[in-house]
This record gives structure tokens, sequence and C-alpha cells, in this order.
């Protein structure tokens, strides 16, 4: 099993819609999770950094987290074609030897259609 | 912009050759990483300082492998008698204080052949 899992897509939606991102975790102990934006044949960019279970707003996105069922979500409101990129999940493994170090999901490719 | 830049930005070199890749971190960045990226993966750590110690290794990290961070400012990444399979964009990343909160440079895209 991996640690990470995303669907990786590819993901359609048409602009203006709302995009629905979707993240597991094994690790029922990890503190810190991240949503990373990467276009291709870039860098991961922060998007957003959520550690509590919950709703997280900045912007057009919203992070949502729930520990008891080791799952993060990343919700895209009003989405533009400038949001077509990859998304990563990536989260503060514990059982990975430091509590330092993410692990990423594979990422889930969104397209956003004029 | 994060403030972290990687040099070179492209590299490519012939399989057998030894490579070498730089990382700058922003000077609050205490802590830095480096990762692996290949085509359709997410990022998979190899190593980790804090300062100037290394204080984790990643089972990817080959002997072939080696990282230093002298004087916990910047850090370099080798790899020695490069395999094709070592073609990936290599990703350096930092933090400081007590978040997790990683910030990426560009990278550094190696193409062995």
């Amino acid at each position: 099993q991996k640690e990470v899992e995303q669907n990786s897509g590819p993901l359609s939606v048409p602009e203006g819609a709302i995009a629905s991102l979707n993240c597991t975790y094994s690790d029922r102990g990890s503190q810190s999770f991240f949503w990373y934006r990467q276009y291709s044949g870039k860098s991961p960019e922060l998007i957003m950094s959520i550690y509590s279970n919950g709703d997280k707003e900045d912007g057009r996105f919203t992070a949502q987290l729930n520990k008891a069922s080791q799952y993060v979500s990343l919700l895209i409101r009003d989405s533009q074609p400038s949001d077509s990129a990859t998304y990563l999940c990536a989260v503060n493994i514990l059982s990975s030897g430091s509590a330092r170090q993410l692990t990423f999901g594979s990422g889930t490719q969104l397209t956003v259609l004029p | 912009d994060t403030g972290v830049s990687q040099n070179p930005r492209h590299k490519i070199t012939k399989r057998g050759q030894n490579v070498t890749f730089r990382c700058d971190p922003i000077s609050e960045h205490n802590r830095l990483y480096w990762y692996r990226q290949t085509l359709g993966q997410g990022p998979e750590f190899l190593t980790y300082f804090q300062n100037e110690a290394q204080l984790e290794k990643s089972r990817l990290l080959s002997d072939r492998f080696s990282a230093e961070r002298p004087k916990g400012s910047f850090s370099t990444l080798e790899i020695q008698r490069t395999e094709q399979g070592d073609s990936a964009m290599y990703l350096c990343a930092g933090t400081s204080g007590s978040t997790d909160t990683q910030y990426f440079g560009p990278g550094t895209r190696l193409t062995v052949l």
C-alpha cells in the first residue's frame, strides 16, 4: 500500500467550475499536510498547508482535512485555465524515520477547459 | 519566488561521468532537503540536513550519491558513475523554524545518455 495515494486523473473541469482533488494517507499519526501545484517542467509550488481537522480557505482554494478518515482534499473554486497543472498531496509521514520529511503522492493532473 | 536557487538548471552527461549539483537556500533555512522526481511521479526523499549535519538518508541514496552542506549554508549533491536510471529532476527544498513547510528551488534536470 502506498503511503500517500491520489487519483492520477486526468481530471477535466470546465472554466468556472469547482475542481475537487482527493488524497488518502496511511499513517494515522501524521500531523502536517500540504498541497503543491506543479506546472509541466517546473518545480512544486506550495498552495496550502493544513494541520487541524476541518476546512482552511485561502482565496479560491479550500483544503479539507479529516484525520479520522485519513483523508485530505483540495477544492478549487471558479477554476481558471491557468489552474491547469499537476497537484501534489504531501504528508509528513512519521513512520518514514524522520518527523520532518514529506512523502508525496504521485499527483493529480487537472485540466481546466475554456 | 521561494529564494531557493539551484544550479545548473539542466545537465546532460554521458553514462559513467560524475555530476555535481548545487542548492542555495535562503539564510533562514536551517533545514535542507534533496528530492528526486521522475516523470509521472511525486518527489521522492533522498536526504536531509539540519544546519551542516546530514541527519537522514533514504535507501534510494546509493553509494554513488553523496551530499554535503558545509557550514550549514549551500548544499551539493554529487552522483558518481552516472547511470541512465539517474535521469530525473533533482529538487532542493528549504524550511526554517518549527514549521514543516518546505519551499522548493527550481530543480536541476539531469539527463544521462
